[in-house]
């Protein structure tokens, strides 16, 4: 139980492209889910909070305009990029906290590394 | 002062030794802590939850909480070179606005080598 999967794993762009990144919680509801940036051999790097149903919360000095999240249902939630650059090369993982267990338990997607040319 | 604070790494350790992997975190009302693991490359994997002071054993992983120090740690038996890897710990802490309440803090990983 408690599966996350993101679509695509993987994705090499041009600059100036948008880029849309899946989240979706297989077998359980996720009424929150959290989307993170990590560059090499960095540490995970929290961009934003997705509640579904309302508005993502940001953190302080994520552009919203610039990632766009979309939490439309309780399975899934989007991240766009917009206008992608080289420095938004990066990997980019999603986390659904199940909303009919422990609520804070966090379960991780297998992850999206972006390439932008 | 960082929220949660990890021991520095690398950490090496031979084949078939004990693990020590040690974190502390700056909010005394947090009342939930993961341990994950990340291998090179890949996603967190949650390998150990612990919500009350103690030990928490879970096959070769043991996970220690003292709320008292502010303190968790997880030790791993019998290493293997499997377990080579970067260990994060995560808190979650009560306060928060409704939208963020559930949000996880993470130190910045320990790095693991288990040597054969």
């Amino acid at each position: 139980g408690a599966v996350v999967s993101q679509h695509p794993s993987w994705v090499i762009c041009k600059s100036g492209t948008s880029v849309k990144i899946e989240c979706r919680s297989l077998d359980f509801q996720a009424t929150t889910m959290f989307w993170y940036r990590q560059f090499p051999k960095q540490s995970l790097m929290l961009m934003a909070t997705s509640n579904e149903g309302s508005k993502a919360t940001y953190e302080q000095g994520v552009e919203k305009d610039k990632f766009l999240i979309n939490h439309a249902s309780l399975t899934l939630s989007t991240l766009t990029v917009t206008s992608a650059h080289p420095e938004d090369s990066s990997f980019y993982i999603c986390s659904a906290r199940d909303h009919g267990g422990r609520a804070d338990t966090q379960y991780f997607g297998p992850g999206t590394r972006l390439t932008v040319l | 002062q960082k929220e949660v604070e990890q021991n520095s790494g690398p950490l090496s350790v031979p084949e078939g030794a004990i693990a020590s992997l040690n974190c502390t975190y700056s909010d005394r009302g947090s009342q939930s802590f993961f341990w994950y693991r990340q291998y090179s490359g890949k996603s967190p994997e949650l390998i150990m939850s612990i919500y009350s002071n103690g030990d928490k054993e879970d096959g070769r992983f043991t996970a220690q909480l003292n709320k008292a120090s502010q303190y968790v740690s997880l030790l791993i038996r019998d290493s293997q070179p499997s377990d080579s890897a970067t260990y994060l710990c995560a808190v979650n802490r009560i306060s928060g606005r409704g939208s963020t309440l559930g949000r996880l803090y993470f130190g910045r990983g320990t790095q693991l080598t288990v040597w054969p």
